[in-house]
């Protein structure tokens, strides 16, 4: 079955721009989550949805929206891009939310911001 | 709030010996603990985990990993390393609730021939 789906695969933006990135997750999975991956934080959570509702949300400003559609589709959004917005933002699915479910990971959309 | 800690950034080893790599955790509660690994330019794959049960866990490509509950530990080992294995490895944790997975910083894995 097909994987996780993140468009664009790369991106290139300015300052001040606003960008909106794409996640498809795997059929049947209902849950997605967003992770922005730099070299120096590593990992940092953004997002949690499951059925169209935020369930978690990160430590990140409120130029980080998203969200999910009936289709379990999702879409993040950020306005006013920094410099400090670039980095590798990673989208994982999985079947439903809690612990017993592990995480399928995108290949993820690789933001540049100039 | 739980939290995860790789000490090492860079894990270097000969092809053919064995390999760890370190993972500490902090968890309210049990904690449920995974491994996941990132070659370039793609997004990270999932390797192991362990919820309940037995201590060893054994996951894919040859890797298991120990999950120590006084050491607070959950390290990643394989008998004999290869060359394909270089590549960038995360610990993560979440607590039996619906919090989010909670990534350490990675450990950067190098095998060399």
């Amino acid at each position: 079955k097909a994987g996780v789906t993140q468009t664009p695969r790369y991106l290139i933006k300015t300052r001040g721009q606003q960008v909106t990135l794409s996640c498809s997750p795997i059929s049947g999975h209902r849950s997605v989550s967003w992770y922005q991956q730099t070299p120096g934080q590593g990992l940092q959570f953004l997002f949690e949805y499951f059925s169209e509702t935020q369930r978690n949300k990160g430590n990140f400003p409120g130029r980080f929206s998203g969200r999910q559609f009936s289709n379990s589709r999702s879409e993040m959004n950020v306005s006013t891009l920094e410099l400090g917005d670039s980095a590798l933002y990673l989208c994982a699915s999985s079947f439903r939310t809690g612990p017993n479910y592990g995480y399928t990971f995108g290949s993820g959309t690789r933001l540049t911001v100039v | 709030a739980q939290s995860v800690a790789q000490p090492e950034d860079q894990v270097n080893v000969a092809e053919g010996n064995p390999l760890t790599v370190k993972c500490t955790y902090s968890v309210s509660g049990n904690p449920y603990l995974f491994w996941y690994v990132q070659y370039p330019n793609r997004g990270l794959q999932f390797l192991l985990k362990y919820i309940t049960g037995d201590n060893l866990v054994k996951g894919s490509y040859g890797f298991e990993a120990e999950f120590n509950k006084s050491q607070t530990s959950f390290h990643l080992k394989k008998p004999s390393a290869l060359v394909s294995d270089s590549a960038l490895y995360f610990c993560a944790v979440r607590d039996g609730g619906n919090t989010p997975l909670v990534f350490g910083k990675g450990t950067r894995l190098s095998v060399i021939a």
